[in-house]
């Protein structure tokens, strides 16, 4: 069954570093999106991209975030210069349709470690 | 807004006793409620969802919740539990009106099954 992959599974980093956390979405899918959950927290939508471009973005997704699809298959997001408080997991989710018909599959998370 | 909520962060039951883990939505438009699924290190796996059909939804591993508007309410349940349902259950709302359709979550209940 096809399946959403991530990587890496967990990624150390230090405070003011930029990382990309990858998603290889499902091969057929249109519509790709990114949550996060600090700890102990909700899952939050952070941001979707359809087309080539950010369809939606929450108010956490800062000017420190960004998202691309660079060739055809992955999709990336980027944290330019990390704060403690990115520390999450991060999910990345893909999805064929919009409307009533779509589910959206999720990835088994990154999980990000600012030190 | 949307939002949900869900009661009771953990919840523990015998093997072989009703699951009745519980969601409430707030929501000025119809909403569409899903309950996603975490196994440890995995990502979130859709259980079902409700998109204005039938009211009683049925879903994967025997679980089923019911849409009830009066209540504002989508409990998710199953008859008989068993020890591999044991993991995290999010209850999440959505709204097809945009350009996409951002889930979002409840704070998550841990289902821990007793032997």
């Amino acid at each position: 069954e096809p399946e959403v992959t991530q990587t890496p599974s967990h990624q150390v980093t230090q405070m003011g570093q930029e990382v990309i956390l990858r998603c290889v979405p499902i091969s057929n899918h249109l519509y790709f999106y990114w949550y996060r959950q600090i700890l102990g927290q909700k899952v939050e939508f952070l941001v979707s991209f359809y087309n080539n471009e950010i369809s939606e973005k929450s108010e956490i997704f800062d000017d420190q975030f960004s998202v691309e699809r660079p060739d055809g298959s992955n999709f990336t997001l980027k944290i330019r210069s990390t704060k403690l408080e990115d520390s999450a997991m991060y999910f990345c989710a893909s999805s064929e349709v919009l409307g009533q018909q779509e589910t959206q599959y999720f990835g088994p998370g990154t999980r990000l470690l600012v030190l | 807004a949307q939002s949900v909520t869900q009661l009771g962060s953990h919840v523990s039951v015998s093997e072989g006793a009703l699951v009745l883990l519980r969601c409430n939505y707030s929501s000025s438009v119809p909403p569409y409620l899903f309950w996603y699924v975490q196994y440890p290190n995995q990502g979130l796996q859709l259980l079902l969802k409700y998109t204005s059909a039938a009211t009683l939804v049925k879903g994967i591993n025997g679980f089923e919740a019911e849409f009830k508007k009066s209540e504002t309410s989508f409990h998710l349940t199953k008859p008989s539990a068993h020890m591999r349902d044991a993991a995290e259950y999010f209850c999440a709302v959505s709204n097809y009106g945009g350009a996409t359709n951002k889930l979002i979550f409840g704070t998550g209940t841990l289902l821990a099954v007793q032997p």
